[in-house]
């Protein structure tokens, strides 16, 4: 089945505790990405990868680390979490031509961070 | 300030009426997208139009897209209590690091569409 799989799916944390949150696809997509969706804010973009060893940031990239050494995983690290990265995670993988197509999103991630 | 803004912020109608949603953006896109998303899942592609396309359908779907306004338009016809859910348009934009290449995808903050039986 083709999936997009985010763990954990919820975690709460405390104030500078490094922590890593995981995507994986199965799909063979080139591109991947990161979002953080928070009330009345939408989602906002937080890093992307339009294949192995190619990130860049999105909008929101502050207090976030990511990398991609494999074409299938693209792991998301807080380094030293704080109380206003608690939010809901996506991550999200597509086929890249000349840019993302259709978007996969994994169920979600929902982070505290106290 | 984010790309892709949306109006109405929410919208409630009758069962069988259709629902338009509308989004604005500001920059160049490669392409902008649909999703549906249900109380806080994750969420699920409707639709994808090219910078070069104006109009497509899929199914009870339509949507247009105005590079001149820099807008498009999410039409669902013949609405059910189903349809029932937040609606967001993304665009694809340049990259970060600039030259052609196109990454950058931005949200709009999205439309709340509540139908009634």
């Amino acid at each position: 089945e083709a999936q997009v799989t985010q763990n954990p799916r919820y975690l709460i944390t405390v104030t500078g505790k490094k922590l890593t949150v995981t995507c994986s696809q199965n799909m063979n997509h080139e591109y991947m990405s990161w979002y953080r969706q928070d009330p009345g804010l939408g989602l906002r973009q937080i890093y992307y990868s339009m294949n192995v060893e190619v990130t860049d940031k999105g909008d929101v990239p502050e207090g976030y680390k990511v990398s991609r050494k494999e074409k299938r995983n693209f792991p998301l690290i807080l380094e030293s979490p704080s109380p206003n990265q608690t939010s809901l995670y996506f991550c999200a993988s597509s086929l890249y031509q000349q840019g993302p197509e259709e978007l996969f999103f994994g169920e979600g991630s929902r982070l505290t961070v106290l | 300030s984010q790309q892709g803004e949306e109006d109405p912020q929410a919208l409630s109608i009758q069962e069988g009426e259709n629902a338009t949603m509308n989004c604005s953006y500001k920059t160049s896109i490669n392409n902008l997208q649909w999703y549906r998303q249900n109380s806080g899942r994750g969420l699920v592609h409707l639709i994808l139009i090219r910078s070069n396309e104006r109009e497509k359908h899929s199914g009870r779907l339509r949507v247009t897209l105005d590079t001149s306004k820099k807008s498009s338009s999410l039409l669902i016809t013949a609405s059910r209590a189903a349809d029932t859910a937040s609606y967001f348009c993304a665009t694809v934009g340049p990259s970060q690091a600039g030259g052609t290449s196109y990454g950058k995808l931005t949200f709009g903050q999205g439309t709340i569409l509540t139908v009634h039986p």
